[in-house]
C-alpha cells in the first residue's frame, strides 16, 4: 500500500520568505509524486509532478520539488512567497499500475504581509 | 469552459435520503475518478472508470455508494440512505490517458451536508 505523510497542518511565512512544505511517501514500487494546490471553494490544481525523469521538478508559480529516493521525500519549495500563495497544499503518490492518487492530509500555507 | 464540471455544487440532504452527484469530465478523457474529502483531510479515493468500465471500486465505503459511467463520459455517484458521516466534499477528476503518471484534472466538487 502507498501512503503520504505531511507533517504539521499549518505553515506561516512572511511575504518574500522561503516556502518549504514537507512530504514523505511510502511505496513498494517506483512512485509517481504530485503536488496539488487547493484554493477555497475550488478544485485541486496541479503544481508539479515527478514521473521518473529529472529528480528536480519545476512547476507553475515558481514552485519546485526534489525527489530524494534515499529519504523517501518530495519536499515543495519556493524561494520567495507571495500573498497569492496562501492556500492548502496536498502531496500525492501513485504508480504505473495504480492510477488512483493517495493524498496526504494537506498543509495550509499562510503568508504574512 | 473546458474543465471538469460537477453539479450540484452544494447539496443538503436529510438523513435517509438518496442523493445523486453528477460529473462532466473533460471531453475525450478516458479515465474518471471520484474522491471523498472530509473536512480538514486530504481527498480519499472512492472509485475509478476507464471509459465505461469501473476498474476499481475498492474505496467505496459501503454498499450504499454506487457509481456509474454508462456511455464513458458523464458519471454519477449515488448515495442511498445518506448518513451524517457521508457529509463531505465529493471531488471528480478526469485524465486523458491511462496509468498513474497522467495528470488528473479536478472539478470544483460537490459539498454534501447530511442533517
Amino acid at each position: 500500500a502507498q501512503s503520504v505523510t505531511q507533517l504539521g497542518s499549518h505553515v506561516s511565512v512572511s511575504e518574500g520568505a522561503l516556502v518549504l512544505l514537507r512530504c514523505n511517501y511510502s511505496s513498494s514500487v517506483p512512485p509517481y509524486l504530485f503536488w496539488y494546490v487547493q484554493y477555497p471553494n475550488q478544485g485541486l490544481q496541479l503544481l508539479l509532478k515527478y514521473t521518473s525523469a529529472a529528480t528536480l521538478v519545476k512547476g507553475i508559480n515558481g514552485f519546485e520539488a526534489e525527489f530524494k529516493k534515499s529519504e523517501t521525500s518530495f519536499h515543495l519549495t519556493k524561494p520567495s512567497a507571495h500573498m497569492s500563495d496562501a492556500a492548502e497544499y496536498f502531496c500525492a503518490v501513485s504508480d504505473e499500475a495504480n492510477s488512483k492518487l493517495t493524498f496526504g492530509k494537506g498543509i495550509t500555507l499562510s503568508v504574512r504581509p | 469552459g473546458a474543465g471538469v464540471s460537477q453539479s450540484p455544487r452544494y447539496k443538503v440532504a436529510k438523513r435517509g435520503q438518496d442523493v445523486a452527484l453528477r460529473c462532466d469530465p473533460i471531453s475525450g478523457h478516458v479515465s474518471l475518478f471520484w474522491y471523498q474529502q472530509a473536512l480538514g483531510q486530504g481527498p480519499e479515493f472512492l472509485t475509478y472508470f476507464q471509459n465505461e468500465a469501473q476498474l476499481d471500486k475498492s474505496g467505496l465505503p459501503s454498499d450504499r455508494f454506487f457509481a456509474e459511467r454508462p456511455e464513458g463520459s458523464v458519471s454519477t455517484l449515488k448515495i442511498q440512505r445518506t448518513q451524517q458521516e457521508d457529509s463531505a466534499v465529493y471531488l471528480c477528476a478526469s485524465s486523458l490517458a491511462l496509468g498513474g503518471a497522467s495528470e488528473q484534472f479536478f472539478g470544483p466538487g460537490t459539498r454534501l451536508t447530511v442533517l
